[in-house]
């Protein structure tokens, strides 16, 4: 069965620290993975994919197979980093989306 | 162009009664889907449609019903609420582009409150 991780449901950084938001998966084939971000009250949107392999808004995430993770990184958040983060994996061969259950992060000024 | 719309934004609803959530999206998309958002608990799948005239059920399909008659839209069906059922839906709309999984456009979602 495929499974997306989030362990942190809440994450605070203060502007200007870097942040890291976890994501763990578990599927034996190859996933494709996806980062979504929702800000307040507004619709849920593609942030970066792990195929782009590009930066976004200062977002990086990188695939590590080994580890079965894809966590978001940025070296310096900003307040408008704010939002609901959600990692969710596709099937390579399939059409269904995973996701995990989100992480909430607030930037501090 | 809009996008995925969802018609309404909000409902509130007494336990037994029925409603029809519809999803319009207006990029050509074959693929549409029906999520409902619960804290704690991400975004869990109801109902899926691969094309017109097709659905399959998702991770939590009991209670709700489906319907794909027009490839634009999607209608996501309670026959008797309950207050289980109270939740965030959101609608998403991908196509499939050779062996990739294009990413999800999603609607700006339906609050819905069961009494």
């Amino acid at each position: 069965a495929q499974r997306v991780t989030q362990p942190e449901k809440l994450l605070s950084v203060f502007k200007g620290a870097p942040v890291e938001l976890k994501c763990n998966y578990s599927y034996s084939g190859s996933p494709e993975l996806f980062w979504y971000v929702q800000y307040s009250r507004q619709r849920l949107q593609l942030l970066l994919r792990h195929i782009s392999r590009e930066s976004i808004k200062g977002f990086t995430a990188d695939l590590n197979k080994g580890e079965t993770s894809f966590h978001l990184k940025k070296p310096f958040a900003q307040e408008e980093d704010s939002a609901m983060y959600y990692c969710a994996l596709s099937r390579s061969t399939g059409n269904q989306f995973y996701f995990g259950t989100g992480t909430s992060l607030t930037v501090i000024p | 162009n809009a996008g995925v719309t969802q018609t309404p934004k909000f409902r509130v609803l007494k336990t037994g009664q029925s409603m029809t959530l519809l999803c319009a999206q207006d990029m050509n998309h074959e693929y549409m889907y029906w999520y409902r958002q619960d804290p704690g608990m991400g975004l869990r799948l109801i109902h899926y449609s691969v094309g017109e005239g097709t659905t399959a059920k998702g991770e939590v399909p009991d209670g709700y019903n489906v319907s794909r008659l027009k490839k634009q839209n999607f209608l996501l069906g309670l026959e008797s609420a309950a207050p289980s059922q109270t939740s965030v839906y959101f609608c998403a709309s991908n196509t499939p582009t050779g062996v990739l999984n294009q990413p999800q456009h999603f609607g700006d979602g339906t609050r819905l409150s069961i009494l």
